[in-house]
């Protein structure tokens, strides 16, 4: 079955500071999605990788996917407040099944 | 974009009672529709995929008629927690596609079995 590795479990950084968290698949991908979710809430789509090499910016987050499209990691720059929350890492193994999660990495932003 | 909306957002019941919620596809039709279940501080774990009609697939240990999914039309599936129990109580929450776009989710249901 598919399992995916998520680090940090938790990461506390301090506004300004770019952080990164990883992905990482036990088997290739179809494609790797990254979600943020604030707690006891729904969750945000914020990217969607499909090619291995693959790299996709939004404002301030980047996330990329490897060659051998196992692994994925999402970078923050200039960390702000408004980044805190949880952030998981959805695998899709074919293409329309439904998503395996990561258990997620939980961000505090401190001023 | 697509959403996706889920009702209700929080919702209390008594032991023994039945608990419904709603998970609407409000501008695509999705003819396949996901549960997830989340317990705090966990991921999110698949309890069954529901199929415009046809019966939902269930992941193994999930109970079937503990969790009915009811998926009637290409817009609309509902799960409901039949005789809720207090460890029934958590975080449940939709989501649905229409390919080739990405899987989006509903804001969850938190239920509370007291």
């Amino acid at each position: 079955s598919q399992e995916l590795e998520q680090s940090p479990q938790s990461l506390i950084v301090q506004e300004g500071k770019n952080l990164t968290i990883n992905c990482t698949s036990s088997k290739t991908l179809y494609g790797l999605y990254w979600y943020k979710q604030k707690y006891g809430e729904g969750l945000i789509f914020l990217m969607m990788l499909q090619k291995g090499g693959e790299e996709k910016s939004h404002e301030k987050i980047t996330a990329k996917l490897d060659e051998k499209k196992q692994q994925s990691s999402l970078h923050i720059t200039a960390s702000q407040p408004s980044h805190a929350g949880i952030y998981l890492c959805g695998a899709d193994p074919t293409g329309n099944t439904p998503l395996v999660f990561g258990k997620g990495t939980r961000l505090s932003v401190i001023a | 974009g697509a959403v996706v909306s889920q009702h209700p957002s929080r919702v209390i019941c008594k032991s023994g009672t039945s608990v419904k919620i709603e998970c609407r596809s409000l501008d695509f039709q999705a003819t396949t529709m996901f549960w997830y279940r989340q317990f705090p501080k966990q991921s999110l774990m698949l309890m069954a995929t529901s199929n415009e009609g046809s019966k939902a697939t269930y992941e193994q240990g999930v109970e079937k008629d503990k969790f009915l999914i009811n998926h009637a039309s290409l817009t609309l599936s509902t799960l409901t927690v039949t005789s809720a129990h207090p460890e029934d109580s958590s975080f449940y929450i939709c989501s649905a596609r229409s390919l080739p776009s990405p899987l989006h989710f509903g804001n969850g249901t938190r239920l509370t079995v007291t």
